[in-house]
């Protein structure tokens, strides 16, 4: 089954401490992006990536580190949260030979810092 | 600065009523308008979308409406159904960056039965 998916779907965690949100894709997308989602602002882009070793900023990149170092992973990591980043976090994919653009997105990450 | 601007932020409407979603956008570049649905617990999923070479698009139940001269576009739902209750999100993109999505700050819509 073609899908993207994130661990932990559910994390809680104090303000500082390090973690890594991890997404992975079976589709073979060159595409990777993760997204932030907050009530009433949407989704914004936190970081994404055109392809392996290639990634970029977004709109809301602060606080946030990527790689991507194989094709299929590209995980989020917060070196030190802060409460402002409790938030959903979603990750997409996207490939190129997609005429529609259509982005996959994982089923989200639900992230309370405290 | 919100690019695109979508409203309302929440709808209710009866089972056959035709809830409609409206979007505006800035970016005179934008030439590509996708509409995400999501339901809880599950991450977006493309729904329709449409270019600017046409001013409407159905798929089933779903049509865009674009008036590029106003920036705007819109989602018709008709004979919605309790199962269309979910949040939708419109978006928009530049043709060769249309990866890069600019996304609407989201409708909750409830279909009451």
């Amino acid at each position: 089954e073609a899908q993207v998916t994130q661990n932990p779907r559910y994390l809680i965690t104090v303000t500082g401490k390090k973690l890594t949100v991890t997404c992975s894709q079976n589709m073979n997308h060159e595409y990777m992006s993760w997204y932030r989602q907050d009530p009433g602002l949407g989704l914004r882009q936190i970081y994404y990536s055109m392809n392996v070793e290639v990634t970029d900023k977004g709109d809301v990149p602060e606080g946030y580190k990527v790689s991507r170092k194989e094709k299929r992973n590209f995980p989020l990591i917060l070196e030190s949260p802060s409460p402002n980043q409790t938030s959903l976090y979603f990750c997409a994919s996207s490939g190129a030979t997609s005429g529609t653009y259509e982005q996959y997105f994982g089923p989200g990450t639900r992230l309370t810092v405290t | 600065q919100q690019q695109v601007k979508q409203s309302p932020q929440s709808l209710i409407v009866q089972k056959g009523g035709i809830p409609i979603i409206n979007c505006a956008y800035e970016n005179t570049a934008f030439d590509y308008f996708p509409w995400y649905q999501q339901f809880p617990g599950k991450g977006p999923a493309l729904l329709i979308a449409i270019r600017p070479d046409v001013s409407e698009k159905k798929e089933g139940r779903f049509t865009i409406s674009f008036n590029k001269s106003a920036k705007q576009f819109s989602l018709h739902i008709m004979d919605s159904q309790p199962g269309d209750s979910a949040t939708y999100f419109c978006a928009a993109a530049i043709s060769g960056s249309a990866r890069q999505l600019t996304f609407g700050s989201g409708t909750q819509l409830t279909v009451l039965p």
